[in-house]
Parts: C-alpha cells; structure tokens; sequence
C-alpha cells in the first residue's frame, strides 16, 4: 500500500484554467504538507497542515487554497493557472510537530504542465 | 532564516568507489535536525539518512554515513561501494525543532554512476 499516494501524477492543462491535486495519506500522521519544485529542481514548501489547522502558509499567491477535509487529506487547488505554475507538486505527511523525530514522507508528485 | 547550499550541482564516481557530496547550512538555532534526500528518476523522494544536531556520532546507514561537523555548519554524506541504482538527485534538507518545522533544501547535487 503506497502511504503518502497523489493524484493525479501528471496534469497538463491551458493557462487560467482551474485544477486540484488530491493527497491521501494512510500512515495515521498528523501533519501534511504541500512542496512545489520548480524547473531547475528547487523545493521549497508551501504550506503545511496539523490536524486540519492550518500551520505554514508561505508566500504563495491567493490562486493556491489548500484543503484539509480531515487529517488524512490534503488537497491544493489551483485558480487562474499560469504558465510559471508548471512545475511537480509534492505531497508529504508526519507526525506532529509536536514529536521532535518526526520524519516526513513524501508522495511521488504531481507534474503540472501549463500550456 | 535558515539556508542551505550544495555547492556541487553534479557530481559522479566510477561504480563500487566512494564519494562524497557536500552540504552547509546556516542557522542561529543550536538544536535542528539535518537529512538527505534521494530523488532518483521516478521522482520519488526518498530519506536516505538523518542527523540530530545534538548528537555528537555521526550517523550511518549501510552504504551512507554523514560527516556533520556542527561548528563549520557542515554536512556531508559519504556512499560507500557505489552502486548503479544509487545515481539520481541527492537534496541535503534542515528542520528545526520549533515551530512548525518545514524542510529548507538545498539546491541537489545530481550524481552519476559510471560503469
């Protein structure tokens, strides 16, 4: 069974459309968080939930919501694409910050291509 | 903030020797945790190895072992007896303890395996 699983793993979709990237998680964590790594393979988070609250919210434009219906999912949901979205999204999950040798476990990403 | 630096962007070694890919960091902080990532061709980011700050040994993990060298904010991974499936991107990552506790990564190094 794949613990941290995303879908869709590839995205392709025209500029100003809107697109989600589903995250589930079955390693029974607490905290999850969403990772964007661009075209030259930077990764850099972009927000992060503990037990649906939301925790990190780095600088990231309005366009992006993430959504945690409970604590086995997370969801980002992208408005008004732009083609400097494309890059692969990561999903990862832990334990709660809370555990100070919580290990983060990641999902094999989502490439988002904006045409 | 903290940030850390790989400043070897590719990197490669003939099969079954060793080698070592380079890490620093910068941090005000005294307690954190240290990883390395692998992000072969499937995209998949996998932990290879983890450091608290707080312990002096470094750590190891079969084939990997970590030089972390608190003082000069250093940390580097060593793979021993080098295998074809060990080639792929390697992210040298920083946690803290407090807060929320996203991962700041380096830029990867990509490393290549010669026959």
């Amino acid at each position: 069974d794949t613990a941290v699983s995303q879908t869709p793993k590839y995205l392709v979709t025209q500029m100003g459309n809107d697109k989600s990237i589903k995250c589930e998680q079955n390693l029974g964590h607490d905290t999850m968080y969403w990772y964007k790594q661009d075209s030259k393979k930077f990764l850099k988070i972009m927000f992060s939930y503990n037990n649906k609250e939301l925790i990190i919210n780095e600088t990231v434009p309005n366009r992006f919501s993430p959504k945690s219906p409970d604590k086995a999912h997370l969801n980002l949901h992208i408005n008004s694409l732009e083609l400097g979205d494309s890059a692969v999204y990561f999903c990862a999950s832990s334990q709660a910050p809370s555990i100070a040798k919580n290990i983060q476990y990641f999902g094999a990403g989502t490439r988002l291509s904006v045409l | 903030a903290q940030t850390v630096t790989q400043s070897q962007p590719e990197m490669s070694v003939q099969e079954a020797e060793t080698v070592t890919l380079s890490c620093t960091y910068d941090t005000s902080e005294s307690d954190y945790y240290l990883f390395w990532y692998k992000q072969p061709p499937s995209r998949q980011m996998i932990l290879v190895i983890r450091q608290e700050a707080y312990k002096q040994q470094n750590a190891t993990e079969n084939r990997f072992s970590v030089n972390f060298q608190k003082a000069a904010k250093s940390f580097s991974l060593k793979i021993s007896d080098s295998q074809l499936g060990d080639a792929a991107m390697y992210f040298c990552a920083y946690r803290s303890v407090q807060g929320a506790q996203k991962l700041v990564f380096g830029q990867g190094t990509r490393l290549t395996i010669n026959p």
